[in-house]
């Protein structure tokens, strides 16, 4: 069966600093992976997704950045932190290209920048 | 571009009520719909789709949907309300053509008292 995991559950961290949030998913070939930000009472924004190792694609302008180095991890990542970035970060992944394919999410990491 | 609308962002019933979330979506050709859940502190998990077909659709737990193209509505119902109900419910789109991209609500926060 499928999984996904991220980690970490939980992060603070000071304004300015980096960030490095990763997802893995398990038991599937060549996904689609996305990541999504979840603000208090604004519902889930994409942020990226990808369709295949390299190929990153950003929906909204910001100071993050989205990599997929192997087949089943996708990471997102910042230089510099801003208070604007907390919330609670959600990775999900579906099969095939067809609007119709379920995503699955994973568990969330939950980063409050201060 | 598609938009999706939720009345509501909380939402309070007995228990043994009935439950309506409410959901409607915007978009020049009727997308694909998804209602998932998400409790507390945890990712979102799929309680039903629409993609064709019947336009009523079961899900988990009991809930059901239906989608009516002329109100551009899909709306969540429960028959009778459990405790372990509580929790937030995201409507969602997606397109049929192209590759997908889930356009989610805002939430409505479901609460269940006794």
């Amino acid at each position: 069966s499928q999984t996904i995991h991220q980690w970490p559950a939980t992060l603070v961290q000071p304004v300015g600093s980096p960030l490095s949030l990763e997802c893995t998913v398990e038991g599937t070939s060549n996904p689609n992976l996305y990541w999504y930000r979840q603000a208090a009472g604004r519902g889930l924004q994409l942020l990226f997704y990808s369709v295949g190792i390299g190929q990153i694609s950003s929906e909204v302008p910001q100071n993050l950045s989205a990599s997929r180095p192997q087949d089943r991890q996708f990471i997102l990542s910042s230089k510099k932190l801003l208070l604007s970035d907390s919330g609670f970060y959600l990775c999900a992944w579906s099969v095939g290209s067809g609007g119709r394919n379920e995503q699955f999410f994973g568990p969330g990491t939950r980063l409050t920048v201060l | 571009a598609q938009s999706v609308t939720q009345l509501g962002s909380h939402v309070s019933v007995s228990e043994g009520a009935l439950v309506l979330l409410r959901c409607n979506y915007s978009s020049s050709v009727p997308p694909y719909l998804f209602w998932y859940v998400q409790y507390p502190n945890q990712g979102l998990q799929l309680l039903l789709k629409y993609t064709t077909g019947a336009t009523l659709v079961k899900g988990i737990n009991g809930f059901e949907a239906e989608f009516k193209k002329s109100e551009t509505s899909f709306h969540l119902t429960k028959p009778s309300a459990h405790m372990s109900d509580a929790a937030e419910y995201f409507c969602a789109v997606s397109e049929k053509t192209g590759f997908q991209k889930l356009v989610f609500g805002t939430g409505t926060r479901l609460l269940v008292s006794p």
